[in-house]
Formats: structure tokens, sequence, C-alpha cells
């Protein structure tokens, strides 16, 4: 079985400022990671998400995760954020041999300020 | 239009009643799942759908039955249900090896 930790539950920034939001998994066989953005009184809607390839993975919105096998990490981060980007976000995995078991983390809620 | 529909939206009853949530979706996708948000927890999986067949219940109290009549459509029918049960009920939908597609959920409060 495999696990997410999403080691800050509130990240406050400044408009224009950079953020970065750190996701940790554990899980003994090979895994797929996501990141979810979900809006006030929304669903949860995919930004990005690393299957295999390049480690560096591109989203929308302007943001980017980087997968990192040996620290089994996969943090999110945006150069530059604005108020819209005020949101909660989610880290999932799933495992590659037993699609449709995502696991989720419990959030990071992020704060932009003016 | 997100491509998977919930109703309803906001949801009140006590915990005599019945109730049912709908979801639907449009992207021709063979998975369906539900949720429970509540807050400060990880999102937990209650019911996975897979071609219409339920391939997942994770110990999930009798109180909640899903219903996949077919594989745009699936109910989670509500009875008898606790105060500690109101949370935000997510559907989500997928297709082989793609990502959760979620609707934007209904908020049920058990009172």
């Amino acid at each position: 079985a495999q696990s997410v930790t999403q080691l800050d539950s509130q990240v406050p920034v400044f408009e224009e400022a950079p953020v970065e939001l750190r996701c940790n998994y554990s899980s003994s066989v090979s895994v797929y990671l996501f990141w979810y953005v979900q809006y006030p009184n929304q669903g949860l809607q995919l930004l990005l998400k690393y299957l295999s390839g390049s480690t560096l993975v591109k989203g929308i919105n302007g943001f980017e995760a980087e997968f990192n096998k040996s620290q089994t990490s996969f943090h999110l981060r945006k150069p530059s954020v604005h108020i819209s980007d005020t949101a909660e976000y989610f880290c999932a995995v799933s495992d590659t041999d037993s699609w449709g078991k995502f696991q989720f983390g419990a959030g990071t809620q992020v704060v932009v300020t003016p | 239009e997100t491509g998977v529909t919930q109703t309803p939206r906001h949801l009140v009853m006590g915990m005599t009643n019945k109730k049912s949530l709908k979801c639907e979706q449009h992207l021709g996708h063979n998975a369906m799942y539900w949720y429970k948000q509540s807050a400060k927890k990880p999102l937990e999986l209650m019911f996975v759908y897979s071609l219409e067949e339920r391939v997942e219940n994770n110990s999930v109290p009798s109180r909640f039955s899903p219903e996949c009549p077919n594989s745009s459509h699936l109910f989670l029918h509500l009875h008898t249900l606790q105060p500690e049960d109101s949370a935000l009920y997510l559907c989500a939908s997928s297709q082989d090896h793609s990502p959760l597609h979620f609707g934007n959920g209904t908020r049920l409060t058990v009172t």
C-alpha cells in the first residue's frame, strides 16, 4: 500500500512571489504521481501528472513539479503566483500495477495576498 | 461543464431520512468512483466501479449503498446517516490509465 504526506497544511505567499508545495510518498512498487487543485465550492482539477519519462513535468497555470525517485518526492512549484492561485492543492499517487486506487494527501491550502 | 455532473449540490437530511446522490459523466469513461472529503483529512475512497462492476469497497458502512446502472451513471443511496457523515461527496471518472476527472461534489449535512 502507498501513502502520501503533504508537509505543509497551509502556505501563505505574496502575489508574484514563488511558491513550493512539498509532497512525499511511500510505496513498495512504481507509482504514477499527480497534483490536483481545488477552488472553493468545486471539485478537484488536474494540474499535472507524472507517468514516465522526464522527471520535470509542466502543468496548467504555470505550475511544474519534479519527480525525485531517490527522495520519493514530487514537489510542486510556481515561480510567480497570482491571487487566483488561492486554493487547496492535493498530491496523489497510484501504483502502476493497480490503476484506480489513488491515494491522496491531506492537502495544502495556499493563500495569496497582495 | 466539467464532464462530470453531480446533483444535488447541497443536501440537508435528518438521521432518519433516505436520499440519493447522483453522478453522471459525459466523457465516455469506463470507471467511476465515490470519494468522501472531510475537513483537514485526505480524500477517502469509498467505492470504485469498473465497467459497471464494483471493484472496490473500502469498508464503508452499509448505510451507504452505491448503484451503477450503466457506465455513465453512478448513485449513492443514503439512509439512517450519522452527523459524522456530513462531508463533501465527490464523484470521479477515469478511462484506463487516465487521471481522475471530478465533479463539483455534493455538500451533505446530516442533522
